[in-house]
Parts: C-alpha cells; sequence; structure tokens
C-alpha cells in the first residue's frame, strides 16, 4: 500500500458521460498530481495542484477539470466522454517542499473504460 | 513532443543475467532522473534515481548510469530475477518549484527462469 488511495479502481461508462475519480494524497503530502495512461502510451501529465492551488497543466482537455480540497484529497472530472477517454488515471503524491528533487508516490489507478 | 524517450519497447534476459534499460532524453534542463517500475494492476513504485551532478547511482542489485553529454540514462539490474519481470519507466524532472515528472512509454522486462 503506497498510501495514495484512488477510487473507484474501475469504471465503466457511455460516450458522453460524466464521471468522478477521487484521490486521497499519502499523509503529509500537500502535492497532487494526475496523469493519463492510455494503451501503448507513458504516464502523461494532466495537472498539479499544491495545497489546493493548481500549481502546473499539461495534455488535459478542455472536458476535463480537477481540484484539490482543503483535507488535500482530489477529484478529477472527466466530461462529454469519448471512446479515447478509456485509460489508467494515476493519481500521484509529494511532499513538494518546492526545492530539491520530487520524487512522486503513486496509487494503483483508476481504470476507465468508456463505451 | 516525447522529451523522453525509451525506444525498446521490451526486453527479455536470462535469470541471474545483467538486465539493461535505455533512456534519452531531450531536454537538456532536466536535472533529476528517476526509474520506476510497475507491476500489472498495481501503479508505478519508485525504484532508483540520480541527480545530474552524478553519473552513476547504486542502489543493491540496481545501479543507474548517467551520461550527460549524450542525454542518456541507463538502468542495470544485476543480477536479475523473475520477480523483476515489469514494466520499467525512465522519468526526468527539474528540481525545485513545478517538478512534475515527465516519463517515458516504459519498457517491458521479462526474466525467464
Amino acid at each position: 500500500d503506497s498510501g495514495v488511495t484512488q477510487t473507484p479502481k474501475h469504471l465503466i461508462t457511455a460516450t458522453g458521460q460524466r464521471v468522478t475519480l477521487r484521490c486521497s494524497p499519502r499523509s503529509g503530502d500537500l502535492s497532487v498530481y494526475w496523469y493519463q495512461q492510455s494503451l501503448d502510451q507513458g504516464l502523461q501529465f494532466l495537472i498539479q495542484y499544491y495545497n489546493g492551488e493548481e500549481r502546473a497543466k499539461g495534455n488535459i482537455l478542455e472536458r476535463f477539470s480537477a481540484q484539490q480540497f482543503p483535507d488535500l484529497h482530489s477529484e478529477l472530472n472527466l466530461s462529454s466522454l469519448e471512446l479515447g477517454d478509456s485509460a489508467l488515471y494515476f493519481c500521484a503524491s509529494s511532499p513538494h517542499t518546492g526545492t530539491g528533487a520530487n520524487v512522486l508516490t503513486f496509487g494503483a489507478g483508476s481504470r476507465l473504460t468508456v463505451l | 513532443d516525447q522529451q523522453v524517450k525509451q525506444n525498446s519497447p521490451s526486453l527479455s534476459v536470462q535469470e541471474g543475467r545483467i538486465s539493461i534499460l535505455n533512456c534519452d532524453y531531450t531536454n537538456s534542463m532536466f536535472d533529476y532522473f528517476l526509474w520506476y517500475k510497475k507491476y500489472p494492476a498495481e501503479g508505478p513504485t519508485f525504484l532508483i534515481s540520480i541527480s545530474s551532478i552524478k553519473d552513476k547511482n547504486e542502489d543493491g542489485r540496481f545501479t543507474v548510469f548517467l551520461n550527460k553529454s549524450a542525454k542518456h540514462l541507463s538502468l542495470h539490474i544485476v543480477p536479475s530475477q523473475p520477480g523483476d519481470s515489469a514494466v520499467y519507466f525512465c522519468a526526468a524532472t527539474l528540481t525545485g518549484a513545478n517538478s512534475k515528472l515527465t516519463f517515458g512509454k516504459g519498457i517491458t522486462l521479462s526474466v525467464r527462469p
């Protein structure tokens, strides 16, 4: 158990629908990162939050949004789903002190299947 | 633009032999490099890292080598064990604020008994 909790583990939905993925970071970690892993692709960075504020944005579609709440858990919202959104979505957390190296701890992922 | 490249999608080695996993990067600003290991149905787990001020870092059976001039790093596993069979991701980052990790596509390592 990495300490990063993601729910749900699996999700099957239809095109056009909206889903919410949830992440609880490791205790004490202030930064949360969302990554997408599609078939034959590496881990694509989507977005980062630090202590409730958006810190960095990657290749995140406009149909996707995220937030980090005061208790530091984060949610990734995916709307108007398309077949191509089927992927593994990983959440990771880190202490992110702003200095030094940043080693991320990953959750087990949420597998989204869009039919 | 793939800033971190793992050009070999798979590698198969015999148990007890050396596994060498390669990674190239294009962004010369990267100053910290990491390897993650991923088993099926699990998230990636941190394996070993190296700062750009070093050219080698060792942790047990795992050694990472960095060649900054070539923008190349490699992970050596000696001796390889069947339990090492997994997907290995190379990642790079800039230390300091905003330090997200940029990952390669991964290499699937199979260690044959």
